[in-house]
């Protein structure tokens, strides 16, 4: 059974503070991990794809990086603007379902 | 973005009434979900969908049924709805193997 779990389930950071995210994940064959940040009132939204360990991506402050048995989201001098829930999913490469698994996500307060 | 609309956005209903959510997506996407967001236990995937009428069960699928007669469009169905099910319902769809792209959500509180 796929599993993902995320860590810390909280974190305060004064704003500059950086800091990362865990998602660790157990998933028979990784066809991609994902990234999700999710606003109070909102759907997630989509940050970044992971497919292989060793990728990385960048988005203004944040940087997604993979290995075979996690990821790190890491938030580079954090902003207020940068509080939300962030959400990984990981999609299996067997069975061609599709389904994604989610972790329960890490609720992220920036303080000014 | 891919366009993902929900509705209603919120509803208060009475237990043992039917309800029914709407979903409805403008990219043309093959796989469409519906989970359920509770504090404590993060996004619950209810069913989805792999394609027009074809859908299947997740893991808190008890109490709901889904159809899916377009590929724009995955219904999510109370057929008499209990209070355990009031909650933060979210839609979602995409392509094979791509992220998910969501809707906003439909706030459902059932007394």
């Amino acid at each position: 059974e796929d599993q993902v779990t995320q860590s810390p389930e909280a974190l305060r950071l004064q704003e500059g503070e950086s800091s990362s995210l865990n998602c660790s994940y157990t998933v028979s064959g990784l066809r991609g991990l994902f990234w999700y940040r999710q606003d109070p009132g909102k759907g997630p939204e989509f940050l970044f794809t992971l497919y292989s360990a060793g990728e990385e991506k960048e988005k203004e402050r944040l940087k997604a990086t993979l290995t075979k048995k996690e990821s790190f989201l890491h938030i580079t001098a954090p902003k207020p603007e940068d509080s939300a829930t962030y959400l990984c999913a990981v999609q299996a490469g067997s069975g061609g379902s599709y389904i994604p698994t989610f972790g329960r996500g890490t609720s992220l307060i920036v303080h000014p | 973005d891919a366009g993902i609309t929900q509705s209603p956005r919120h509803k208060v209903t009475e237990t043992g009434t039917p309800v029914t959510l709407r979903c409805h997506q403008t990219e043309n996407h093959r796989y469409m979900y519906w989970y359920r967001q509770d504090p404590g236990h993060g996004l619950r995937l209810i069913h989805y969908s792999y394609g027009v009428k074809d859908t299947d069960k997740g893991e808190v699928s008890d109490g709901y049924s889904v159809s899916r007669s377009k590929t724009e469009d995955f219904l999510l169905t109370l057929e008499s709805a209990t209070s355990s099910q009031t909650s933060v319902y979210f839609c979602a769809s995409g392509g094979e193997g791509q992220p998910q792209h969501f809707g906003d959500g439909t706030r459902l509180s059932i007394l």
